[in-house]
């Protein structure tokens, strides 16, 4: 399967945990996305990435949350300091150039106790 | 990314066509109309989009309104597998000349039920 994929699938934590999510973009794209979405909501968009630099970043992405992509292939994305409203579905999505359709990953869904 | 708005659910019966409507009444000449669907359990798979004139494929077709202040999107035989929610989306390419705001703004979508 060529697709984009998550690592880990799920993931509980406690509060005030650290924790990190892994993306891999389907392998020639060079734009990579990081969404989050809660229950019963859409997808709300985080960052997104041009090869490694990072080109935006949502007012959602708080200080506690970092995403790196050093070599623009995989990225992670660490949540630092996790509180209960941090639980949610993490999804990444890659692209291969502007206005391009997105391909979304399955998902890394986050408890946090 | 203009506003758009979608019935909260809409039902089906299987194998027959499907008509999801979306409204984005403050649409601007440069926006394009994307669809998104999210199956159970998934992450969101892109359907079809569109700018003016009305577009097919293989999954889905898309009529767009004259004035491009609404669009429909056209399932033309409904299955089990196509019960999801479906989201309009707004992508505006003038915002894209910078090389920045390339992320979807999603709604709360339809939560398209198939009847068997």
């Amino acid at each position: 399967d060529t697709g984009v994929s998550q690592d880990p699938r799920h993931k509980i934590t406690k509060r005030g945990q650290n924790v990190t999510f892994r993306c891999d973009p389907i392998s020639e794209h060079n734009r990579l996305y990081w969404y989050r979405q809660t229950l019963g909501q859409g997808p709300e968009f985080l960052t997104y990435f041009q090869n490694e630099a990072q080109l935006e970043k949502s007012r959602l992405l708080s200080d506690r949350f970092s995403a790196e992509r050093p070599k623009g292939s995989f990225s992670t994305l660490e949540i630092q300091r996790t509180e209960q409203g941090d639980s949610a579905m993490y999804l990444c999505a890659s692209s291969s150039r502007l206005y391009n359709e997105q391909f979304f990953g399955p998902g890394t869904r986050l408890t946090v106790l | 990314d203009a506003k758009t708005t979608q019935p909260n659910s809409m039902e089906s019966n299987e194998e027959e066509p499907v008509h999801l409507p979306c409204n984005h009444s403050t649409i601007s000449g440069t926006d394009y109309i994307h669809w998104y669907r999210q199956l159970p359990s998934q992450g969101p798979e892109y359907v079809i989009h569109g700018l003016t004139s009305n577009v097919n494929n293989r999954m889905a077709s898309l009529a767009i309104a004259e004035d491009r202040k609404s669009s429909t999107l056209i399932l033309h035989r409904a299955t089990l597998r196509d019960a999801a929610v479906y989201y309009c989306i707004l992508r505006d390419t003038h915002m894209y000349s910078g090389g920045g705001a390339d992320g979807l703004t999603f709604g709360k979508g339809t939560h398209l039920i198939i009847q068997p």
